[in-house]
Order: C-alpha cells, then sequence, then structure tokens
C-alpha cells in the first residue's frame, strides 16, 4: 500500500539551530516528490519538487534532498518566521492524479 | 497573478442542513483536486477533475458528497445532509494539468463546521 510518513510530528528549535525533517515513502513508482508550508489557518504553500534520488533544490534557509526511500528538508539556521507546518507529498508514476500526503511535521522555531 | 480562490472561508452549519463550497483554480489550469483536512490529519484525496470531467471519485466518502466543475474553471463540492463528522477544512488545488506541469496550488480553503 503506497504511503508516506513524516517525522518528527513536532520540532521545536531555538532560533539558529539547524535540523532536518523527514519524509519516509513507500509507492510503487515515484513521479515527484513535492514539499509544502502550510501556515495556521490557510492552505499549503509549493515550495520543492524533486523528481529522481540524488536532486536536491534549495529556497533561502531550506534545501530538500531525495533518495529512492525518503527525502529530507534540511533547515538551516532557522528563524521564527520558519515556524510552519511542513507537507510532503508523493506522485504515483503510474497514475499521475494520485498524490499521497504525510501528516506534516510541526516546526516551532524560538527566538 | 490570482491564486486559487475558495468561498465562503468559514461555513457554520446545521447537522442534516446541505452546503455547497466554491473553487476558483489559476486561470488555465485543467487540473481540479479536491481534499479534506481534518486535525492533526494529512489531506485526504477527494475527487480529480481533468476539464470537466471527474475522471477519479475515488475520495469521496459517501453518496452525500457530489461535486461538478463547469467551463473547466469553477468547481463545486456539495455535501448533502451534513454530519458532524464532515467538520473540517475543505482544500482545492489546481495544476496545469498531465504533462504540462503537475504541481498543485492550493486555496485557502473552507473550513466548516457542522453543530
Amino acid at each position: 500500500e503506497d504511503q508516506v510518513t513524516q517525522s518528527p510530528e513536532a520540532l521545536r528549535l531555538q532560533e539558529g539551530e539547524s535540523s532536518s525533517l523527514n519524509c519516509s515513502y513507500t509507492v510503487s513508482g515515484l513521479r515527484g516528490l513535492f514539499w509544502y508550508r502550510q501556515d495556521p489557518g490557510k492552505g499549503p504553500e509549493f515550495l520543492f519538487t524533486l523528481y529522481s534520488a540524488g536532486e536536491e533544490k534549495e529556497k533561502e534557509r531550506l534545501k530538500a534532498t531525495l533518495t529512492k526511500k525518503e527525502s529530507f528538508l534540511h533547515i538551516t539556521a532557522p528563524k521564527p518566521e520558519d515556524s510552519a507546518t511542513y507537507l510532503c507529498a508523493v506522485q504515483d508514476v503510474y497514475n499521475f492524479n494520485k498524490f499521497y500526503f504525510g501528516s506534516g511535521t510541526k516546526l516551532n522555531v524560538k527566538p | 497573478g490570482a491564486g486559487v480562490s475558495q468561498s465562503p472561508s468559514n461555513k457554520v452549519t446545521e447537522k442534516g442542513k446541505d452546503v455547497e463550497l466554491r473553487c476558483d483554480p489559476i486561470s488555465g489550469h485543467t487540473a481540479l483536486y479536491w481534499y479534506r483536512q481534518s486535525l492533526g490529519q494529512g489531506l485526504e484525496f477527494l475527487i480529480y477533475f481533468q476539464g470537466n470531467s471527474a475522471p477519479d471519485k475515488s475520495g469521496l466518502p459517501s453518496d452525500r458528497f457530489s461535486a461538478e466543475r463547469t467551463g473547466g474553471s469553477v468547481s463545486t463540492l456539495t455535501i448533502q445532509r451534513t454530519q458532524q463528522e464532515d467538520s473540517a477544512v475543505y482544500l482545492c488545488a489546481s495544476s496545469l494539468g498531465p504533462g504540462q506541469g503537475e504541481t498543485q496550488y492550493f486555496g485557502p480553503g473552507t473550513r466548516l463546521l457542522v453543530l
């Protein structure tokens, strides 16, 4: 069964304390892996798409990486404004309209 | 440019009433998705439109739920005879479509509370 698991469920960091969020997936075939940021009361905001193992994408303090079984979202020297829930989703290569979402990691960055 | 919009942003209704939720996708996006997000849960797929057709309705939880899309643009999700377990955030997303760009862009959601 296709499945996406994110860990940890919640993460509390001090400002400037770097860390990583994990997204593990099992899918029959991966077409793409997507990272989103969701602020309270808002819809998910697109961050990155990764397509193949070894691929990396960066945006400001965020870097996403992909292996054949998992993806990491690395946060370098986070700031309080990085506090949000981060969601990952995988797209099935055999059915392009199928996206499986994880439950998210809630990140809280303290000043 | 304008993003995905949804209305209403909040809806409070009584058990047994019908509700309609609206989604305006990004102009030119042929693919449209509806998801449901309950507190602390991941996004639950409901239905997928390509143009005005819905080739995948597999996520609709019961026959009380239906959706349509007209003119390849606006979509309406209807929940009949609402139940308390229908309370959730309903999210709409759109994308350019298969092979054109499959990244989904989400609207702000409609928060539904059934009393």
